[in-house]
């Protein structure tokens, strides 16, 4: 167990819909990352948060947005979903973000889109 | 960040040294190389991390060569549990910022009974 909690396990939903998922960081850790892994793409960082504050941008789409709350936990949220949207969302943290911080591991979210 | 090269899979009996090698010619000066390794779908896990000396804690050991250019993850007694997806990333310390982990296609390892 990583300490890093994310909700919901498993999100089904249609085209064009919006979902949210949501993430908790180890007690402590300040910066929150997100990660898309599907089939063809492999693991690959969205975006990164630190205090609240947008720190870097990896392969998001402008169809998804994220941000991180005074509690530090943050939300992914993903609009006009596509079937190619369907793929296992993964949060991470660390304490500071700094480049050589280990990041931890969140159980993910499976989303899938019909 | 240096790009890796791994084996896209491996095997190994179980009870023996799982031995994974990682090709990392690129690397510089002050870049780490970490291993993170994945479940089935479960959320990555990190193993350990090193900048130029050999590295050991509980779950596993890292050798670095001594020009940096490659090293290898060991796990010294594979279990049947040890069967995952194992990545080798290159990892650059950067003071004024950050950014995500570039995950390759990693080393798939299967422990054999």
């Amino acid at each position: 167990d990583s300490g890093v909690t994310q909700t919901p396990k498993h999100l089904i939903t249609a085209t064009g819909q919006r979902v949210t998922l949501r993430c908790s960081p180890r007690s402590g850790d300040l910066s929150v990352y997100w990660y898309q892994q599907s089939l063809d793409q492999g693991l690959q960082f969205l975006i990164q948060y630190y205090n609240g504050e947008e720190r870097a941008k990896g392969n998001i789409l402008e169809r998804f947005s994220a941000q991180q709350f005074p509690d530090l936990h943050s939300e992914l949220n993903l609009s006009s979903l596509e079937l190619g949207d369907s793929a296992l969302y993964f949060c991470a943290s660390s304490v500071e973000g700094w480049g050589k911080e280990t990041q931890y591991f969140g159980p993910g979210t499976r989303l899938l889109v019909l | 960040d240096a790009k890796t090269t791994q084996p896209p899979s491996m095997d190994c009996a179980e009870g023996r040294a799982a031995n994974l090698p990682c090709n990392h010619s690129t690397i510089s000066g002050n870049e780490y190389v970490y291993w993170y390794r994945q479940i089935h779908s479960q959320g990555p896990q990190y193993i350990i991390h090193g900048l130029k000396n050999n590295e050991t804690n509980e779950m596993a050991s890292l050798i670095i060569t001594e020009d940096r250019k490659s090293s290898t993850l060991i796990l010294p007694h594979a279990t049947l549990r040890d069967t995952a997806v194992y990545y080798c990333i290159v990892r650059g310390y950067s003071g004024g910022g950050a950014d995500g982990l570039t995950f390759g296609k990693g080393t798939h390892l299967i422990i054999q009974p």
